[in-house]
């Protein structure tokens, strides 16, 4: 069973870059079937699909986040990251780390952490 | 991208009742459909795949159906556990995309 777990800080300074890690157990990061993904919540609001790093490395980004987006695989450490950069308040949300090995559903998330964009 | 949206965005039921939420894609995305059930503080958890096809370990009163634009998610006897929210997520294609979720409060 895998289970994922997010880590980073809480808070975040507008224009600056957000950086949040997701620990993978019960699983191989290497495995070619997963899409590690990140998803968030703004306040209030429905789930906005971020973007996933799939096998090989290949990454599929949110259009919408692109330009400021990276997400990336750290094996040694079987982890996953991702880096947002020039956030505002309106990047203010419950991040989310999931993943899943069929048709893009998401069977497997962590806990959530909120981020907050603010001076 | 497509749009999906949710139907009520606010539902009040009593234990035992039979209860339908709906879900409409903006276009076609053949069965490539999720349901999700969301509490406070806890992991989301994904209740029903592929339009019709149950998570392992979710409960049988759960089920879905639907194709092309139009799903539903019924749950045929609401448990006190089921008060939270749903919402459906489209992987049809990229960028996914999710509903704006229905509230299930008890009435």
């Amino acid at each position: 069973q895998v289970q994922l777990q997010e880590s980073g800080p809480g808070l975040v300074k507008p224009s600056q870059t957000l950086s949040l890690t997701c620990t993978v157990s019960g699983g191989s990061i290497r495995s070619g079937n997963y899409y590690w993904s990140w998803i968030r919540q703004h306040p209030g609001k429905g789930l906005e699909w971020i973007g996933y790093i799939y096998h090989r490395g290949n990454t599929y980004y949110n259009p919408s986040l692109k330009s400021r987006l990276n997400i990336s695989v750290d094996t040694s450490k079987n982890q996953f990251s991702l880096l947002l950069s020039s956030v505002s308040a309106a990047d203010t949300a419950v991040y989310y780390c999931a993943t899943g090995v069929a048709s893009g559903s998401y069977p497997y998330w962590g806990q959530g952490t909120l981020v907050a964009v603010s001076s | 991208d497509i749009q999906m949206t949710q139907s009520p965005s606010s539902l009040s039921a009593s234990v035992g009742d039979r209860v339908t939420i709906t879900c409409r894609a903006s276009q076609s995305i053949s069965i490539y459909l999720n349901w999700y059930q969301l509490k406070p503080g806890i992991a989301p958890k994904l209740l029903i795949f592929g339009t019709t096809s149950l998570q392992s370990g979710v409960p049988s009163r759960f089920s879905g159906s639907g194709s092309g634009t139009d799903f539903t998610l019924t749950i045929s006897s609401l448990q006190p556990e089921d008060f939270a929210t749903y919402s459906c997520q489209q992987s049809y294609s990229i960028p996914y995309t999710f509903g704006q979720g229905t509230n299930l409060e008890i009435k």
